[in-house]
């Protein structure tokens, strides 16, 4: 089945350490985005990539780093820089020419 | 700017009842408008979208009506069940590389 898979469910990180969340895609979409959700809050946009080795900052870039070497990944990258991480985070993408986007299930990272 | 403003929850309803989560919108121009609903633990799914004024989006009992003169587009449903149960997110997307989404709206019903 076609979709969108985020691993790993929950992950917990130590403060100072880097954790590198994965998002993969099968669906064959070219746009690919990472939203952070915070409790009784809505999505914000951390990074998107419209095509491959291209990507841009979304509203709230700062501590986090994006690669998309392949079409299919779009690793999310949390660093010691991003001084309140603990969130739900949300990968998503939409094929081309349509506007509706397409959800993984999350990526719960707790600072420990 | 473009944004959303939904109504604050949780709403709570007893089963059977008639739900409406409010959903007003800010665009500069066209915007495709959504909702979409998250169960606890998971990640949004599309519920049903329109993208013209005047236009119904429609899914599992859920519409939902594209006002462009009142830049609304709230969510109806007749008749809720316990399985309704979940937050709700009204979001618009003007072009394809961004959305904007509410801040979501709980909504617990009662058996």
């Amino acid at each position: 089945d076609g979709g969108i898979t985020q691993s790993p469910k929950y992950l917990f990180r130590k403060e100072g350490q880097n954790v590198t969340l994965s998002c993969e895609q099968n669906l064959n979409h070219d746009a690919m985005y990472w939203y952070r959700q915070d409790p009784g809050q809505g999505l914000r946009l951390i990074y998107y990539s419209q095509i491959v080795n291209d990507f841009q900052k979304g509203d709230i870039a700062e501590g986090y780093s994006v690669s998309r070497e392949k079409k299919e990944s779009f690793p999310l990258t949390v660093t010691s820089a991003q001084k309140n991480p603990t969130a739900f985070y949300l990968c998503a993408s939409t094929p081309r020419g349509r506007t509706e986007a397409f959800f993984g299930q999350g990526t719960r990272l707790t600072v420990v | 700017g473009n944004s959303v403003t939904q109504m604050e929850g949780p709403v709570t309803l007893s089963e059977e009842a008639f739900l409406t989560i409010n959903c007003t919108y800010t665009a500069t121009g066209y915007p495709s408008l959504f909702w979409y609903v998250q169960y606890p633990g998971e990640g949004l799914q599309l519920l049903l979208k329109a993208t013209k004024a005047d236009d119904k989006g429609s899914n599992k009992g859920f519409e939902a009506t594209y006002r462009k003169e009142t830049t609304s587009f709230h969510l109806e449903k007749g008749s809720v069940q316990v399985s309704d149960s979940a937050v709700y997110f009204c979001a618009l997307s003007e072009d394809f590389n961004k959305f904007y989404f509410g801040s979501g709206t709980k909504l617990n019903v009662k058996p």
